[in-house]
């Protein structure tokens, strides 16, 4: 089974820091790799898709980059908003497999 | 107002069966594969099972085959998850979610329901 790694497990950052979430796919994926975020108490809400592909009103703040096996998600200019979980997935085979990276906390420094 | 929302969380003993339900508005549910997806608490996430728009193929995560069914019915723009023989790692909310295209099961999540919670306990 396809496993993700996301580096780092929990992250310090402050308002306007750019920060950069690795994941990284046990075996290659092409480009079907997603980012979700999610906050406390609420439920995962997709950020990216295929890779690359930002998501109907998702600030452009929000970048996602790879394919194959290493992917990134990129925060240009952190918000107070921006404060939450982040979640990798990947999609690309069938039978569907869907498989959640383990996440990374992002908190205020 | 384009949602899912889940329903039928509960407290259960391990052992016992529970159906959650969750029910979309807005767009054109039989257009789209649906996915349960859960979370136990304070960990990650993880894809429980998915159902195509005819309900012709259902998939499953290895740790729920044999216990859990998914189905769907159109006209009620409603997916379900039947979960027998539950146990205590069974514990989690539970969200259902859309797969975002529609002609693929290969596909992100695009839209999730606020979640149900399944406690299973003695």
């Amino acid at each position: 089974a396809i496993q993700l790694t996301q580096s780092p497990s929990s992250l310090s950052a402050s308002v306007g820091d750019r920060v950069t979430i690795t994941c990284r796919a046990s075996q290659g994926i092409s480009s079907a790799l997603a980012w979700y975020q999610q906050k406390p108490g609420e439920a995962p809400k997709l950020l990216i898709y295929d890779a690359s592909s930002l998501d109907s009103g998702v600030p452009s703040r929000f970048r996602g980059s790879g394919s194959g096996t290493d992917f990134t998600l990129t925060i240009s200019s952190l918000q107070p908003e921006d404060f939450a979980t982040y979640y990798c997935q990947q999609f690309n085979y069938y039978p569907p497999l869907y498989t959640f990276g383990q996440g990374t906390k992002l908190e205020i420094k | 107002e384009v949602q899912l929302v889940e329903s039928g969380g509960d407290l259960v003993q391990p052992g016992g069966s529970l159906r959650v339900s969750c029910a979309g508005s807005g767009f054109s549910f039989r257009s789209y594969w649906m996915s349960w997806v859960r979370q136990a608490p304070g960990k990650g996430l993880e894809w429980v099972a998915s159902i195509k728009q005819d309900g012709s193929d259902k998939f499953f995560v290895d740790s729920v085959k044999g216990r859990f069914s998914i189905s769907r019915d159109n006209v009620k723009m409603s997916v379900y998850l039947q979960m027998n023989n539950l146990r205590d790692d069974d514990t989690a909310v539970y969200y259902c979610a859309r797969g975002m295209s529609g002609s693929s099961p290969n596909d992100a999540f695009d839209m999730w329901g606020q979640g149900t919670m399944v406690t299973v306990s003695s």
